[in-house]
């Protein structure tokens, strides 16, 4: 399957710092992007769709000027949490968008990012 | 309601079981769906699509009834290995492409 990478996969920061995750997906162009987040024992929650080269479009309840994404080209996203708090502590994955298939359009995962805000 | 949803389990099963899980949605407007397992502290990973007429993948069958809005996966013989958390994802394109994950269904195998 396609691959995905993300970095980095763990950091530790402090509370009111910015911590940037970078997205790319190594074997594909993938034109759409995904930013989820999940806290422990719930599910996958999206976060914002990223477009190449276009504004990222954020889910209800999902602060834009918190988490920053910049799609800049065909294989990378970046999400960065501002002003970073402990209840932003969780686990971001991202996703790419393999190109279509026959069932549809497949996501790809990165191994995703395990925040910290101390 | 969440537009997807699925029985959190967990399911506890001996090796060798047959155990199945279901998942429904809600927006009939959904085109495309999924199956990823998710291991503990990791990212999901795409383990079968689904399609109308039902698909088989070695041990590992799904099937969708859109009538129903209902799609499934069956676990023939049980590996202690398939213990992961099983999620079902349904691809929909109103309000932009997205896709909507379900909360996960837990299952163990155990010996």
């Amino acid at each position: 399957g396609a691959v995905v990478s993300q970095h980095p996969s763990w950091v530790i920061c402090k509370s009111g710092t910015s911590v940037k995750i970078e997205c790319r997906s190594l074997d594909f162009q993938a034109t759409t992007m995904f930013w989820y987040r999940q806290f422990p024992k719930q599910s996958l929650m999206l976060m914002a769709t990223s477009n190449e080269g276009s504004k990222a479009t954020y889910e209800q309840g999902v602060e834009k000027d918190k988490f920053l994404i910049n799609h800049a080209s065909l294989t990378l996203s970046t999400l960065t949490v501002t002003s970073a708090h402990p209840e932003d502590s969780s686990f971001y994955i991202c996703s790419a968008r393999a190109p279509r298939g026959r069932t549809g359009y497949e996501q790809y995962f990165g191994p995703g990012t395990r925040l910290t805000v101390t | 309601r969440k537009e997807v949803e699925q029985d959190p389990g967990p399911f506890n099963v001996p090796e060798g079981a047959t155990v199945a899980f279901n998942c429904t949605y809600s927006n009939s407007a959904s085109q495309s769906f999924f199956w990823y397992r998710q291991d503990c502290r990791k990212e999901p990973k795409l383990l079968m699509s689904v399609y109308s007429s039902g698909n088989e993948d070695g041990r590992f069958t799904a099937q969708l009834n859109r009538a129903s809005q209902y799609i499934s996966l069956l676990i023939r013989d049980s590996k202690l290995s398939d213990s992961a958390t099983y999620l079902c994802a349904v691809n929909r394109r109103t309000g932009g492409f997205k896709t909507i994950f379900g909360a996960g269904t837990r299952l163990f195998v155990k010996a």
